[in-house]
């Protein structure tokens, strides 16, 4: 199976400060990579897909980028609604797998 | 508007069986893939199951974790897919979410079943 390894598995920041999320896959996978956002008590929803394609209604302060196989989610300006818990996911390879998720508070 | 709606969930005893219902609407279905993603309390996203379209034969895949307890199926006259999960454990106690892939991501996600295994 291919590993995501997520990192950090959680970080505070505060409005209008830039984050990095990162995800490491135990091998290429090709740019078959989405995150997501979940808030409490809600489903994920789609941000990215294709490692840096920004799913429609997403805002631009969302970015993914790659490089080799590492993965990363940048929010830009952070809003207060954007504290949740973000995951990354594979999709190149049965069994899909998923990063272990990184929770994001707001100072 | 896409809309996702399972149904099914509830307490389940040690060894028991459940069959999760999502409904579906808003969209072609039989355009998409459909999978099963699970949530345990308090953790991270697991993919259960996906189930292509007709153009890929319905053809099944299974996280390796529940393979053999766990069958996904679809109905495409009714929009909807199934999960049959057999021999049920406390691990499996979660929420199963149904969700749509165009491809790979899922970019429709329905609010999600709870699931417990529990004497």
């Amino acid at each position: 199976d291919i590993q995501m390894t997520q990192s950090p598995a959680s970080l505070s920041a505060s409005l209008g400060e830039t984050v990095t999320i990162e995800c490491l896959a135990s091998e290429d996978i090709y740019s078959n990579l989405a995150w997501y956002q979940q808030k409490p008590g809600k489903s994920p929803q789609l941000l990215i897909y294709d490692a840096s394609s920004l799913q429609d209604g997403v805002p631009s302060r969302f970015s993914g980028s790659e490089s080799g196989t590492q993965y990363s989610l940048e929010i830009n300006s952070l809003q207060s609604e954007d504290a949740a818990t973000y995951f990354c996911q594979q999709h190149h390879d049965y069994p899909w797998t998923f990063g272990g998720g990184t929770k994001l508070e707001l100072k | 508007e896409v809309q996702i709606l399972e149904t099914g969930g509830g307490l389940v005893k040690p060894g028991g069986s459940l069959r999760l219902s999502c409904a579906t609407s808003g969209f072609n279905f039989n355009d998409y893939f459909m999978n099963w993603v699970r949530q345990a309390p308090g953790k991270g996203l697991e993919w259960v199951a996906q189930i292509r379209n007709k153009n890929y034969n319905y053809a099944t895949y299974y996280a390796e974790s529940l393979e053999g307890r766990v069958t996904i199926s679809r109905d495409d006259s009714k929009s909807s897919v199934y999960l049959q999960v057999s021999s049920l454990r406390a691990e499996d106690t979660a929420i199963y979410y149904c969700t749509r892939s165009p491809w790979g991501a899922f970019d429709y996600w329905g609010q999600g079943v709870m699931v417990t295994v529990s004497s």
